[in-house]
């Protein structure tokens, strides 16, 4: 049972350009989270997805970043119009419930902007 | 969700007990204590939580005081993969998967 992927590993961008996160969730797992970790930091809950559904979106700021999971394919994190403060490394996890008492969590993806 | 408290680093020699303690005094009734770590540049990885009786599973053991306000993780043979940045985060269990808040956490390092 492969874990959590994430894609593409490292991403570089220039400001004002789009950045495109993918996260693919462990088998069975419906419920998907998106972490920030910016330099030095502990992780930030940005937003929690179940299948079509956005559950919780707290964490994520108000302009630029969305979030899907569509019925079919992975969950996409999109940063419109990125800027340096949104270097970071992004970490997707997915639990088999609403619980969320374990999540599992993929390898990040970094991303950079120039 | 009540805030925790960690010391930043530790250290430990390798094939000893590393004893991480949480401080937790503002936890409420339905709050559990999570422990997840991370190491270096990978995502973390879940470790135990529970409520208040002690829990132990194949990676580690959580030891809760009584009064709940505080906690500590065990890693009963520590070894230098165990090297990491460990976690412990305090949230409602509630069936509506929120979100784990991650703090700074404490470092430990497991030497020769």
């Amino acid at each position: 049972n492969a874990g959590v992927m994430q894609n593409p590993r490292h991403l570089v961008r220039r400001r004002g350009q789009e950045a495109r996160l993918r996260c693919s969730p462990m088998k069975g797992h419906s419920h998907v989270y998106w972490y920030r970790q910016l330099p030095e930091e502990g992780l930030k809950f940005m937003v929690y997805l179940q299948k079509e559904n956005i559950i919780d979106e707290s964490g994520m700021p108000k302009e630029r970043f969305s979030a899907e999971f569509p019925k079919e394919g992975p969950s996409i994190l999109r940063i419109q119009q990125v800027v340096r403060g949104d270097s970071a490394a992004y970490f997707c996890a997915s639990s088999p419930d609403s619980s969320g008492n374990e999540q599992f969590f993929g390898p990040g993806t970094r991303l950079t902007v120039l | 969700d009540a805030k925790t408290t960690q010391p930043t680093s530790m250290d430990c020699a390798e094939g000893r007990a590393a004893n991480l303690p949480c401080n937790h005094s503002t936890i409420s009734g339905n709050e559990y204590v999570y422990w997840y770590r991370q190491i270096h540049s990978q995502g973390p990885q879940y470790i135990i939580h529970g409520l208040k009786n002690n829990e132990t599973n194949e990676m580690a053991s959580l030891i809760i005081t009584e009064d709940r306000k505080s906690s500590t993780l065990i890693l009963p043979h520590a070894t230098l993969r165990d090297t990491a940045v460990y976690y412990c985060i305090v949230r409602v269990a509630t069936y509506s998967g929120y979100a784990l808040n991650f703090g700074k956490g404490t470092s430990l390092l497991v030497t020769p």
